[in-house]
């Protein structure tokens, strides 16, 4: 079963418009969440933890347990946002992240 | 600080060879991880490692076998390799602070198997 789903495969959107990039996730426990981002040709890396309660180039993510969502939002969308986004879970008594199938973000200018 | 380095960037194969991919990090961190990414289907974990001499198996460990004698390096060995085994293929290390995780991500290799 997928532990991490990021439903929307490809999403575009204007330059200065709302984004949000959703992620759930099925564990029972106390979820450890990450998002990260892998810009063209460059390496995936961490973008914001659900632990540090961060905005990060502008982008934050709320944990809903109750929802079990972990979606990645940010108000106004700029070009050089256009890549690859990743929600990732670590589960701590397995040791092994999961990692959905990522949704690739396109900021229309 | 390198971070984590992988070896080779590119290679091709035929079917039924054999091959390792390196990947070393000089962080000191314990945790050490190989995923394949193939579209659509996102990153997999393939193994890991807690440790040195400490492994085990992810969700797509088959045809895939791991060693771990040091904390700095973590190959991935394919025994045989198949057209299936096409992929980019990551390594990443992770630290623990303050009980929580995050991964540093090597560059990537790319395998195609013809």
């Amino acid at each position: 079963a997928q532990r991490v789903t990021q439903p929307e495969k490809l999403l575009s959107v204007f330059k200065g418009a709302p984004v949000e990039l959703k992620c759930n996730y099925s564990y029972s426990g106390s979820p450890e969440l990450f998002w990260y981002v892998q810009y063209s040709r460059q390496r995936l890396q961490l973008l914001l933890r659900h632990i540090s309660r961060e905005s990060i180039k502008g982008f934050t993510a709320d944990l809903n347990k109750g929802e079990t969502s972990f979606h990645l939002k940010k108000p106004f969308a700029q070009e050089e946002d256009s890549a690859m986004y990743y929600c990732a879970l670590f589960i701590r008594t397995g040791n092994q992240f999961y990692f959905g199938t990522g949704t690739s973000l396109t900021v229309i200018p | 600080n390198a971070g984590v380095t992988q070896t080779p960037k590119f290679q091709v194969l035929k079917t039924g060879q054999s091959m390792t991919l390196q990947c070393a990090q000089d962080m000191n961190h314990e945790y050490m991880s190989w995923y394949r990414q193939d579209p659509g289907m996102g990153l997999r974990l393939i193994h890991y490692s807690v440790g040195a001499g400490i492994t085990d198996q992810g969700e797509v460990p088959n045809g895939y076998n791991v060693s771990r004698s040091t904390t700095e390096d973590f190959p991935l060995r394919l025994l045989s390799a198949a057209p299936s085994q096409t992929s980019v293929y990551f390594c990443a290390s992770s630290p623990e602070r303050g009980g929580y995780h995050e991964q540093y991500f090597g560059p990537g290799t790319r395998l195609t198997v013809t």
